[in-house]
């Protein structure tokens, strides 16, 4: 049974760089089976997809945010990292990672627990 | 960009049907997934592509989708089903959120 784990720093300093992790397990992510994405959801608020990246390493991300992230794949470690890059106090949110089930149009069907980040000088 | 449209809000009594709308131009032409959230905690799927519906969820859930509008259906509605309920949809491969819908069970 595949498990989802984000983690990283709970307090980024504004204009720094964000970074977190997934950890996987349960499953290879070279198996093919699933893209593991980046969501974030502002205190209070909606959804915001941030990105993918594919068992093969390629990359799709949210145009309102595609300057600044970079997603990439360890697989060594079967970990995911997110790197956002000039972070503000509007970079504040809970990240998740989610993994999708491609035969179910990309659903997400499984999904972290969760990290709150808090952008705060 | 593609815009999904849900209402704020939708308050149901206890063991009848509450309708939580998902609009968005000509929707019925994509999948739409839903998911429920309650607080503090993560989403999770009760309806994918439009009306398949996971293992494991009671059968009270229940998702269409035609012309412009998704909807997710909840039969005899239960105490437990109040959390807010968010409609997506896969665009140009791009994710898109609906803004949510908080479902009071009263």
């Amino acid at each position: 049974q595949v498990q989802l784990q984000e983690s990283g720093p709970g307090l980024v300093r504004p204009s720094q760089t964000l970074s977190l992790t997934c950890s996987v397990s349960g499953d290879s992510i070279t198996s093919g089976h699933f893209y593991l994405y980046w969501i974030r959801q502002h205190p209070g608020k909606g959804l915001e997809w941030i990105g993918y990246i594919s068992h093969s390493g390629r990359t799709s991300y949210n145009p309102s945010l595609k300057s600044r992230i970079s997603i990439s794949v360890d697989t060594s470690q079967n970990q995911v990292s997110l790197k956002l890059d000039s972070v503000s106090a509007a970079d504040t949110a809970v990240y998740y990672c989610a993994k999708d089930r491609p035969q179910w149009s990309n659903a997400f069907d499984l999904w972290g627990p969760g990290t709150m980040v808090t952008v705060s000088s | 960009s593609y815009d999904l449209t849900q209402p704020p809000s939708v308050s149901v009594a206890l063991g009848q049907t509450a309708t939580i709308p998902c609009g968005g131009n000509n929707i019925g032409g994509k999948h739409v997934h839903w998911y429920q959230q309650k607080p503090g905690q993560a989403p999770l799927l009760v309806i994918y592509r439009d009306s398949g519906r996971p293992s494991g969820l009671p059968e009270r859930f229940s998702g269409s989708n035609s012309g412009h509008t998704a909807t997710l259906t909840i039969f005899r509605a239960q105490v437990e089903d109040e959390a807010d309920y968010f409609c997506q949809v896969w665009d140009s491969d791009l994710h898109l959120f609906g803004p949510g819908t908080k479902v009071t069970v009263l």
